[in-house]
């Protein structure tokens, strides 16, 4: 079946410590987004990518890293200078940029301790 | 029941009610909207979408209405089942820009519970 895969599900980290949140689909989507969500909030966009080896900043990247060396997968890290990294993050993909539908991932939560 | 957007979060409707839940958006330029239900502990599940030139679309037990006038959208849900409740969010795709760059941005949601 085709979908989009998050890992892990729950992850929990002491400050100052950086974390990687992987990304896969295999739908075969050239645009790949991480979201932020906080309760009560919208879910806020971090980082997205049109295409592979290209990625490009959303609203809250500062703290955030991303690559995207394979089309396939689009890995985020949480980096000690993320200053309230406790969320749950979301990953998507769509076929087109910011056009039709967006597949989501089940999620990643990040307890910082 | 209706909720009227950000000022009530959360809607609670008797199973096999219909609700109706209400969203603003603010760029009179978005041209496409979405929306969504997220599950707990879920992501957002696609449920309907509309574009701009459109004023209704329906799908099976779902109907999404716009009304550009006012910027509001709605999303009616029929017969209502327990598996319906959840958190349901609107998006809207806004052109950002003179090159026609276009942003996805999700409004914080309500949350529907569906009372046996």
């Amino acid at each position: 079946d085709g979908g989009i895969t998050q890992s892990p599900k729950y992850l929990f980290r002491k400050e100052g410590q950086n974390v990687t949140l992987s990304c896969e689909q295999n739908l075969n989507h050239d645009a790949m987004y991480w979201y932020r969500q906080d309760p009560g909030q919208g879910l806020r966009l971090i980082y997205y990518s049109q295409i592979v080896n290209d990625f490009q900043k959303g609203d809250i990247a500062e703290g955030y890293s991303v690559s995207r060396e394979k089309k396939e997968s689009f890995p985020l890290t949480v980096t000690s200078a993320q200053k309230n990294p406790t969320a749950f993050y979301l990953c998507a993909s769509s076929a087109l940029f910011q056009t039709g539908e967006l597949f989501f991932g089940e999620g990643s939560r990040l307890t910082v301790l | 029941g209706e909720n009227v957007g950000l000022h009530l979060p959360t809607l609670s409707v008797q199973e096999g009610d219909n609700s109706i839940i209400n969203c603003a958006y603010s760029n009179s330029a978005s041209d496409y909207f979405i929306w969504y239900k997220q599950e707990s502990g879920k992501g957002p599940q696609f449920i309907i979408d509309i574009r701009s030139n459109m004023d209704k679309r329906q799908g099976q037990r779902v109907t999404v209405l716009l009304n550009k006038t006012v910027k509001h959208l709605s999303l009616q849900i029929a017969a209502t089942q327990p598996g319906d409740s959840a958190v349901y969010f609107c998006a809207e795709n806004e052109i950002i820009s003179n090159f026609g760059n276009e942003k996805l941005t999700f409004g914080t949601g309500t949350r529907l519970t569906i009372i046996p």
